[in-house]
C-alpha cells in the first residue's frame, strides 16, 4: 500500500515570498490533515478536511495560509507571504473517518524562511 | 478541548535499561490515546493506540503502554532500550468535535540511548 506522499521535501524561500506544498493521501482515506511542526515542538493542526470539505481550520492563520483539497483527494497548502516564523516542517496525514482510527503521516516538507 | 501533557522533554537511558516516557491526558469523555514515534527527518509512525479495549496495549518494537483512568495517564514503556530506539516520541489524544475527530499532540519527548 502506498503511503502519504508529500513534495517537496525541502524548500528555502525569502520572507514575503510565497510557497506551496502538495500532499497525496492514501487511497480511500476521507480525512486529510495538515500539521505544522516547529523545531522542538509537537505537531500543531492547521487544517482538517473531510473529503473536500473543511471541518477544522481554527488554527490556520488565514491572512497568509490557505489550503484546498481538490475532488477530495490531493491537497495543497499555500503560504503567501511567508514570515520568518513560518520556518517549520509541514506534515500531511490521512486517515479513514472515525474516532480512534490511525493517522498515517507523510515525510513532511521542511520549510526555511530566510 | 482534550489535551495531553508529556512530562520531560528529554529522557536519556543506557542501552538495556528500562524506558519510561510519561503522558497524562485531560478529557471529559473516555479518550482514544496514541503514541507516535518520529525518527530524524521522517514523518510520524504509530507505535500503539488505546481505544477502550484492553488497558495494557502492546505496540511495535516491544513498546507497550498502560491506560490508567484513575491517574489519567498513558505512559509508554519498553523493558530494554536499544540504540535504534533513539527518536522523538509523541503522545496524542483523539478529540471529538461533533463527528469530526481531531488528533491533538503533546510537545514530545526526545529519547537518547547511551551505549
Amino acid at each position: 500500500e502506498a503511503g502519504v506522499a508529500q513534495s517537496p521535501r525541502y524548500k528555502i524561500i525569502e520572507k514575503r515570498q510565497s510557497v506551496a506544498f502538495w500532499c497525496n493521501p492514501i487511497s480511500g482515506h476521507a480525512t486529510l490533515y495538515w500539521y505544522q511542526q516547529i523545531l522542538g515542538q509537537g505537531p500543531k493542526l492547521l487544517i482538517q478536511f473531510q473529503n473536500n470539505g473543511v471541518v477544522d481550520d481554527s488554527q490556520l492563520p488565514k491572512d497568509r495560509f490557505s489550503a484546498e483539497r481538490l475532488k477530495g483527494v490531493d491537497s495543497t497548502l499555500k503560504i503567501q507571504p511567508a514570515k520568518l516564523e513560518d520556518s517549520a516542517v509541514y506534515l500531511c496525514a490521512s486517515s479513514l473517518r472515525g474516532r480512534g482510527t490511525e493517522a498515517f503521516f507523510g515525510q513532511g516538507t521542511r520549510l526555511t524562511v530566510v | 478541548a482534550q489535551s495531553v501533557t508529556q512530562l520531560g522533554s528529554h529522557v536519556s537511558v543506557s542501552e538495556g535499561a528500562l524506558v519510561l516516557l510519561r503522558c497524562n491526558y485531560s478529557s471529559s469523555v473516555p479518550p482514544y490515546l496514541f503514541w507516535y514515534v518520529q525518527y530524524p527527518n521522517q514523518g510520524l509512525q504509530l507505535l500503539l493506540k488505546y481505544t477502550s479495549a484492553a488497558t495494557l496495549v502492546k505496540g511495535i518494537n516491544d513498546f507497550e503502554a498502560e491506560f490508567k483512568k484513575s491517574e489519567t495517564s498513558f505512559h509508554l514503556t519498553k523493558p530494554s532500550a536499544h540504540m535504534s530506539d533513539a527518536a522523538e516520541f509523541f503522545c496524542a489524544v483523539s478529540d471529538s468535535g461533533g463527528s469530526n475527530y481531531k488528533l491533538t499532540f503533546g510537545k514530545g519527548t526526545l529519547l537518547t540511548v547511551n551505549p
